[in-house]
């Protein structure tokens, strides 16, 4: 079973700064089969990246990802105020599994 | 615009059953695969499980295997997700979520999402 740990555990940045998140697998990611996501709350997840790199429909460029193997990262150019909320990594395959999130608030 | 309404939820006593439902909309059904994902208060999002296009493959998560069913009617656009024997431990938000490649892929689109509380 693959375990994703996710750093920090809590950004506080302020808009305008770049947010720079970590998300690093207990064995190799295959194919790399990395996927990103933003929760606000009270809402469902949104994907923004897949294929460790590729940005979703519809997901500005100031989010971009990149990585391999075991280490994968998400950065946010320039922080926009709607871009505060949790992010969770995800190795996704016929059994799927979710880092526990990194949470980007307001400093 | 693909649209996923969950309904189904509520309070249901331990050991009890419940059946979730989840109307698709805006993208072919028939062609995606759909999974179901849980989300218990203030904590991060858990996998619970997935059914091909065709229906004819499901994987489900350890913690739930045995106990709960997916399934889904082409006919209606919908997909369902039976629980029985349910544990205060499956209380959450349960999203429904579809996978526009195959059943291994990310999850695409994802509704709003229905509250289980399971409580005596």
């Amino acid at each position: 079973e693959i375990v994703l740990t996710q750093s920090p555990g809590t950004l506080s940045l302020s808009p305008g700064e770049r947010a720079t998140l970590s998300c690093r697998a207990s064995q190799s990611v295959s194919n790399s089969y990395l996927a990103w996501y933003q929760q606000k709350p009270g809402q469902p997840p949104r994907l923004l990246i897949y294929g460790t790199a590729n940005r979703a429909t519809g997901i500005p460029d100031r989010f971009s990802g990149s990585g391999s193997g075991t280490d994968f990262t998400l950065t946010i150019s320039r922080l926009e105020p709607e871009d505060f909320a949790i992010y969770y990594c995800q190795r996704y395959g016929f059994s799927p599994f979710f880092g526990p999130g990194t949470k980007v608030d307001i400093k | 615009e693909v649209q996923l309404l969950e309904s189904g939820g509520g309070l249901v006593q331990p050991g009890g059953s419940l059946r979730l439902s989840c109307a698709a909309s805006g993208y072919p059904f028939s062609f995606s695969a759909m999974s179901w994902v849980r989300q218990a208060p203030g904590k991060g999002l858990e996998w619970v499980s997935t059914i091909s296009g065709s229906g004819a493959t499901k994987y489900y998560a350890d913690s739930v295997r045995g106990r709960f069913t997916i399934s889904r009617d082409d006919s209606k656009n919908t997909l369902y997700l039976q629980m029985n024997s349910l544990r205060a431990d499956d209380t959450a938000v349960y999203y429904c979520a579809q996978l526009l490649l195959n059943p291994s892929s990310n999850f695409d689109y994802w509704g709003q999402g229905v509250l289980v509380t399971v409580s005596s």
